[in-house]
């Protein structure tokens, strides 16, 4: 596989349910990122890794918990969410350095719904 | 006010027209700036990214940055019914936060 791989692709859970979201990255890359995309409304940056380690997180609810056990894998633990949650949920990621352009790679995204 | 502010459109032309999106920013510490092209149900993907005052022509694209003014441009020549998607601008102010704007719905007439 190529690129930035997301799974599932879609995922309906209640708002009780625990459930996980899965990207993997195949550029040697060393920067992961979740964004989340509402509706009419900019992406909005999640949690950013670099080298596994987390160096940005956006005031984001303590009901999404992101992993990164390495450098090609990033996971968006999800808990008690709300149906306000429901989003598109893109996992992106970039070689970030001084020669680099900054540009982002993006997987198809997980369609999330919360009933 | 919102960091990246764009024109939700949509933005309507006639195939073969000069489509003009445009896109203003609030933090003047903007390193790099940034199209991206998302049709409908896929992911967005880089159309350009320009860094420096002026123009930079890629193909029938070409972005326009005014630092001044704060101001960035993506012209579309000789539109096809296919540039018909949302455009995303988009801004990194240096290391790994890139902030983008809600999009501009382009609709290209056949």
């Amino acid at each position: 596989e190529t690129g930035v791989t997301q799974t599932p692709r879609h995922l309906v859970m209640g708002m009780t349910n625990k459930k996980s979201l899965k990207c993997e990255q195949h550029l040697g890359h060393n920067a992961m990122y979740w964004y989340k995309q509402s509706a009419k409304k900019p992406l909005e940056l999640m949690f950013v890794y670099s080298l596994e380690e987390r160096v940005e997180n956006n005031s984001v609810p303590s009901r999404f918990s992101p992993e990164c056990p390495n450098s090609s894998h990033l996971f968006l633990h999800l808990h008690t969410l709300q149906p306000e949650d429901s989003a598109l949920y893109l996992c992106a990621s970039s070689q970030v350095g001084t020669a680099n352009t900054g540009e982002l790679f993006f997987g198809e995204g997980s369609r999330l719904t919360v009933l | 006010q919102k960091e990246v502010e764009q024109n939700s459109g949509p933005l309507s032309v006639p195939e073969g027209a000069i489509a003009s999106l445009n896109c203003t920013y609030s933090d003047r510490g903007s390193q790099s700036f940034f199209w991206y092209r998302q049709y409908s149900g896929k992911s967005p993907e880089l159309i350009m990214f320009i860094y420096s005052n002026g123009d930079k022509e890629d193909g029938r694209f070409t972005a326009q940055l005014n630092k001044a003014s704060q101001y960035v441009s993506l012209l579309i020549r000789d539109s096809q019914p296919s540039d018909s998607a949302t455009y995303l601008c988009a801004l990194n102010t240096g290391g790994f936060k890139t902030i983008f704007g809600a999009g501009t719905r382009l609709f290209v007439k056949a």
